[in-house]
């Protein structure tokens, strides 16, 4: 069974230019969040979708949005970029509902460079 | 403001070696406790997941426990390999909350 799939792999864009990542679940995981990784921290919460509601949202402005299709994989884009959104973007996947605890899974990441 | 803290930042040992990386939270209303570990520039693999009910968990050479009332979670990695190298990070979840609170990481180095 395949495990969270993320496309593209790496990506470079130019500051004010808008990217869209990907991410599909793993088979039956209905949640999907989101987190930011700089080079050296930890990752950092963005987003939290559950059957294609918003179910949590991290401290990032407004120019970063995602949705959830009805085939639960996910989208995630940032508007209007700047040289700090440079990253590696992880996408994780559980069969999570909120007040239960479950197992996240994490994909390979999207390497976002902001030149 | 839940703030999840690992010590030692980085650690290197010869291979054979027992060791303990340390991680502890400021908030003990925890759901569960997450270890994973990273390659470098790769993605996370999720190695033990302790709930909040439970003291500790095991897979193979790894074994993790959990202190909710002091704020406190080890991974201890029994007889140390050169393919342990990696980062290692522990993440937990709050109640009311839906998201993954992530320390800085410990980074191994296990060298032959």
């Amino acid at each position: 069974d395949a495990g969270v799939t993320q496309s593209p792999t790496h990506l470079i864009k130019t500051r004010g230019q808008h990217v869209t990542l990907r991410c599909s679940p793993i088979s039956g995981h209905k949640s999907v969040s989101w987190y930011q990784q700089v080079l050296g921290q930890g990752p950092q919460f963005i987003f939290q979708y559950y059957e294609k509601e918003e179910r949590g949202r991290g401290n990032f402005p407004d120019r970063f949005s995602a949705r959830q299709f009805p085939n639960y994989s996910s989208e995630l884009n940032v508007n209007a970029l700047l040289l700090g959104d440079s990253a590696l973007y992880l996408c994780a996947s559980s069969d999570h509902t909120s007040g239960t605890s479950y197992e996240q899974y994490f994909g390979p990441g999207t390497r976002l460079t902001v030149t | 403001k839940q703030e999840v803290t690992q010590i030692p930042a980085a650690l290197s040992v010869p291979e054979g070696e027992n060791l303990v990386l340390n991680c502890s939270f400021t908030d003990s209303a925890i759901y569960n406790l997450q270890w994973f570990r990273q390659d470098p520039g790769k993605g996370l693999t999720s190695l033990l997941l302790i709930q909040s009910s439970q003291r500790e968990q095991t897979s193979g050479r790894l074994n993790a426990s959990l202190d909710k009332s002091s704020g406190r979670s080890t991974l201890y990695i029994a007889a140390s390999q050169p393919g342990d190298s990696a980062t290692y990070l522990c993440a937990v979840e709050s109640y009311n909350t839906d998201k993954l609170i992530f320390g800085t990481g410990t980074r191994l180095q296990v060298f032959p």
